[in-house]
């Protein structure tokens, strides 16, 4: 099974400050994801990348950047945060060959004050 | 835009019973339907699929049905398990900018009692 891993796993950050999760996965997939969860919300898709230097906006990007630097590593920037950005953050990968089917990293909680 | 709709946002059953849960989406390009469990403080992994070119597809004790032309789909749990308690999610494929996404739905809290 893909193994995608995340750090930190816990983060407790001021309003204002930035703030960087990263995510790493070790299959060789092109595809990769960030999501965030909520209440009464699901997962929705923040950013997204097909590949090393690519990142695509999703449903909800206002407030995020993304870089993937290499196959391997695709991270979620707040440069400036802020407390509705309190969330569980998750990221996944999937190959593009069978691009529908995700596997997902074990979570960031992120609480901004 | 293109949403997927969760009907059921808590259901609870006798262990044995069945549970089911109904998802429904409005992006008629959508091919892809797949379920997600995430048990209590965990991740999300997948648990089973259906593409459009299929109406049923089964797994143990699992069943997806789908009905393209209402645009819904379903998850039924049979003899349910008290395992089987956790957070169910159904999604469907969107195409985004360079290719193809998942865009879910909200979520199903299944709670099975003894």
């Amino acid at each position: 099974e893909a193994a995608v891993t995340q750090s930190p796993r816990n983060k407790v950050a001021v309003t204002g400050g930035k703030v960087t999760l990263s995510c790493n996965q070790t299959n060789n997939h092109n595809n990769m994801y960030w999501y965030r969860q909520d209440t009464g919300h699901g997962l929705r898709l923040i950013h997204y990348s097909y590949g090393a230097g690519s990142t695509e906006k999703g449903d909800i990007p206002d407030g995020y950047k993304a870089s993937r630097p290499s196959q391997e590593n695709f991270s979620l920037i707040l440069e400036l945060a802020t407390p509705s950005q309190t969330s569980v953050y998750f990221c996944a990968s999937g190959d593009a060959v069978h691009q529908d089917t995700q596997y997902f990293g074990p979570g960031t909680r992120l609480l901004v004050l | 835009g293109e949403k997927v709709e969760q009907h059921e946002s808590t259901l609870s059953v006798r262990e044995g019973d069945s549970a089911v849960i109904n998802c429904t989406y409005t992006d008629t390009a959508s091919s892809y339907f797949p379920w997600y469990k995430q048990e209590a403080g965990k991740s999300l992994h997948f648990v089973i699929d259906i593409r459009s070119n299929v109406d049923r597809k089964q797994s143990q004790r699992l069943i997806v049905l789908l009905d393209k032309k209402a645009k819904r789909f379903s998850l039924h749990i049979t003899a349910t398990q008290p395992e089987d308690s956790a957070i169910y999610f159904c999604a469907a494929s969107r195409y985004y900018q360079g290719g193809r996404a998942l865009i879910f739905g909200t979520g199903t809290t299944v709670s099975v009692s003894p």
